[in-house]
């Protein structure tokens, strides 16, 4: 089956600095994966869907300087938080899709605290 | 733009017991899909059951089934035989039919299912 791997599950950092996170699809080859970020108790938010070799595109409201998406490979993308504030504490989940499936696989998610 | 509506925050189940988990959406797409998927403790995203909106037959997956109503947009998912492991949030989501690859979810707001022994 289709796998997702994110990394790192957990991460903690200082206010101001950055961070990556990244999402590998294992076992395909994913032109499309997806960004989501999720608050306790409430659902999944798209952020920005990444797209292999061009530009992501941004949700309304997200700010792509603040949050840079790099799709560089067919099995690779990673979100970057830069200048990482409190505020930006949460729980970011990717997904990508087996082309033609029309299903969607997550990672199984990181959770980002800054102090 | 689509929608997704889960009226339910919580449902609580006994376990062995069946439970009905409400979902609407709206959507001006004729075609797409739809999904429920749930995220226990772990968070990890799991799909649950997929129907297309094509098909008039009602998806199952085993202990789970949908009762999809296109006309009246609605898509509901029943369990049966309640287990333990079953206790997750579970999200009801949309995506449209965009050509052969992976599109946009949209989700509902949840809704946390306990499985009480």
């Amino acid at each position: 089956g289709a796998v997702v791997s994110q990394h790192p599950s957990r991460v903690i950092c200082k206010s101001g600095t950055s961070v990556k996170i990244e999402c590998r699809s294992l076992d395909f080859q994913a032109t499309t994966m997806f960004w989501y970020r999720q608050f306790p108790k409430q659902s999944l938010m798209l952020m920005a869907t990444s797209n292999e070799g061009s530009k992501a595109t941004y949700e309304q409201g997200v700010e792509k300087d603040k949050f840079l998406i790099n799709h560089a490979s067919l099995t690779l993308s990673t979100l970057t938080v830069t200048s990482a504030h409190p505020e930006d504490s949460s729980f970011y989940i990717c997904s990508a899709s087996r082309s033609g499936a029309n299903v969607l696989t997550f990672g199984a998610g990181s959770r980002l605290t800054v102090l | 733009a689509q929608t997704v509506t889960q009226s339910q925050p919580e449902m609580s189940v006994q376990e062995a017991e069946t439970v009905t988990l409400s979902c609407t959406y709206d959507t001006s797409e004729s075609n797409y899909y739809l999904f429920w998927y749930k995220q226990p403790p772990s968070r990890q995203m799991i799909l649950v059951i997929r129907q297309e909106a094509y098909k008039q037959q009602n998806a199952t997956e085993n202990r789970f089934s949908v009762n999809f109503q296109k006309a009246a947009k609605s898509f509901s998912l029943k369990i049966s035989d309640s287990q333990l492991g079953d206790t997750a949030m579970y999200f009801c989501a949309f995506m449209k039919r965009y050509g052969t690859s992976g599109s946009r979810l949209t989700f509902g707001e949840g809704t946390q299912l306990t499985v009480n022994p």
